[in-house]
C-alpha cells in the first residue's frame, strides 16, 4: 500500500523560513517523479512543483508563485520527499500535499504564514 | 500557462442522478489530464487518468472523455460517498494546472 506521510507544517512568520518532508513507503520511491501540491483555506489546488527521477538528474518544475522562494529535493536512499520555503508570505498559508506521480497524495500538513 | 475552466462551479444532485463535469483547456492538452475527488479534510483522490483510464479501485460509475481541449467527468448514478468536490488537472505543460473544482451538494 502507497502510503506518503508530511511533516514540518506549523506557524512561521512573514519572511521565515520552513522544511516540509515527505516520507514514503509501498512503493519504489527512485522510481517516481514527485509533486508538492498546496490547498489554501476554502480554496482549490495549486500545484506548487515537481523533482523528476534519477533518470533525468532530478531536475525539477515550479510554479510562478514559488520559483525562486521554494526548492524541491529528495533523497532516494531515505524514500523522502522535501520542500524548503524561504522568503515565506502569509498567501503561502495552506495545507500541502506531497503526491507520488500526481496519483497518490498524502494527508497534508498545514503551514501558517503569520506574524 | 494553460487556463482549466471547469464547470459548473457547484451542482445540486439526489442520489441514482447523473451528474456531468466538464473542463475546458486554453490549447490544446492532448488527453494529459485527470480528475480527482476531494472531501473535507481528505487528500485528493485520483478517478482518471489520461482523460479516460479508470484508476485501479474507482467504481465503474465514473468515466471521463475527451480529448483536446475539452473534457467530461461522469459520474453515471451518483451514490452518498460522491459527494465531494471534484478538481481537473492537466499535465501536458509547465506548469500543471487544475481547474477551479465543482462542488457536487445533495438536492
Amino acid at each position: 500500500e502507497v502510503q506518503l506521510v508530511e511533516s514540518g507544517g506549523g506557524l512561521v512568520q512573514p519572511g521565515g523560513s520552513l522544511r516540509l518532508s515527505c516520507a514514503a513507503s509501498g512503493f519504489t520511491f527512485s522510481d517516481h517523479y514527485m509533486h508538492w501540491v498546496r490547498q489554501a483555506p476554502g480554496m482549490g489546488l495549486e500545484w506548487v512543483g515537481h523533482i523528476r527521477d534519477k533518470a533525468k538528474s532530478y531536475t525539477t518544475e515550479y510554479a510562478a508563485s514559488v520559483k525562486g522562494r521554494f526548492t524541491i529535493s529528495r533523497d532516494d536512499s531515505l524514500k523522502s520527499l522535501y520542500l524548503q520555503m524561504n522568503s515565506l508570505k502569509t498567501e503561502d498559508t495552506a495545507v500541502y500535499y506531497c503526491g507520488r506521480s500526481a496519483a497518490d497524495w498524502g494527508q497534508g500538513t498545514l503551514v501558517t504564514v503569520s506574524s | 500557462d494553460i487556463q482549466m475552466t471547469q464547470s459548473p462551479s457547484s451542482l445540486s444532485a439526489s442520489v441514482g442522478d447523473r451528474v456531468t463535469i466538464t473542463c475546458r483547456a486554453s490549447q490544446g492538452i492532448r488527453n494529459d489530464l485527470g480528475w480527482y475527488q476531494q472531501k473535507p479534510g481528505k487528500a485528493p483522490k485520483r478517478l482518471i487518468y489520461a482523460a479516460s483510464s479508470l484508476q485501479s479501485g474507482v467504481p465503474s460509475r465514473f468515466s471521463g472523455s475527451g480529448s483536446g481541449t475539452e473534457f467530461t467527468l461522469t459520474i453515471s448514478r451518483l451514490q452518498p460517498e460522491d459527494f465531494a468536490t471534484y478538481y481537473c488537472l492537466q499535465y501536458n505543460s509547465y506548469p500543471l494546472t487544475f481547474g477551479g473544482g465543482t462542488r457536487v451538494e445533495t438536492k
